[in-house]
């Protein structure tokens, strides 16, 4: 079974702030996708990064940057000066490799992040 | 780029009528998902096809069903409607089941009064 678990339910920050939100993964595939989301308040799903279980090189993009972990199965993603239109629902996921599992994406509860100005 | 069109965005019914949502998938994406999202809830996984074949099933009542078409695009009918199916319900696609990464459409939201 699959499971991602965010802990932070919700977050709140002053806008330029840095702000990461935290995301930790249980699967018994040796080989997965994780991704993040972003959901802001018009409902869309955003994709904004996948990362796949074999590669473990952290990722900046812009202000936003993804460190992966395996040893600890953690995929946390920062905000570096954080801005309002940051303001959202993030969600990790994690999906299988194998037939069975790919694309039964696996999502977390979600972080709000409330981004003051 | 095309992106999924999903339709319609919006849609109203009372309770035990029928609804039926459209899912138009990625130009040559082989593979379609639906999602359930309810209020303030994480994403469901409900089902997918992969060439115009069931490949997986989630937590998906029996009231609802659906179907992928012979151009891709998919169809998710729900019966005997329910105010907890009151939602906003994802399709995605993608190319190359497990390797390729979803992409969302922007959802359809399922109000039952």
């Amino acid at each position: 079974a699959q499971k991602v678990t965010q802990a932070q339910t919700e977050i709140s920050v002053v806008e330029k702030e840095d702000v990461t939100l935290d995301c930790v993964y249980e699967t018994r595939d040796t080989t997965y996708y994780l991704f993040w989301y972003k959901q802001p308040p018009s409902g869309e799903l955003v994709f904004l990064i996948r990362r796949n279980s074999f590669d473990e090189q952290n990722e900046i993009s812009g202000r936003y940057s993804w460190n992966f972990q395996k040893s600890t199965s953690s995929f946390n993603f920062t905000i570096t000066a954080s801005q309002v239109v940051d303001s959202a629902v993030y969600f990790c996921a994690l999906s299988g490799l194998s037939n069975t599992n790919a694309g039964k994406s696996t999502f977390g509860d979600g972080t709000t992040l409330t981004v003051k100005p | 780029a095309a992106g999924v069109i999903q339709s319609p965005r919006h849609l109203i019914k009372e309770k035990r009528e029928t609804a039926t949502l459209k899912c138009y998938p990625i130009p040559r994406h082989d593979t379609v998902y639906w999602y359930q999202q309810g209020p303030g809830q994480d994403p469901q996984f409900l089902i997918s096809f992969y060439e115009k074949m069931q490949s997986d099933k989630g937590s998906i009542p029996d009231r609802f069903s659906a179907q992928q078409f012979s151009d891709y695009h998919s169809e998710l009918n729900m019966s005997s409607l329910e105010l907890g199916d009151s939602a906003l319900y994802f399709c995605a696609s993608s190319f190359l089941t497990g390797a390729g990464e979803l992409f969302f459409g922007e959802g359809s939201r399922l109000t039952v009064l």
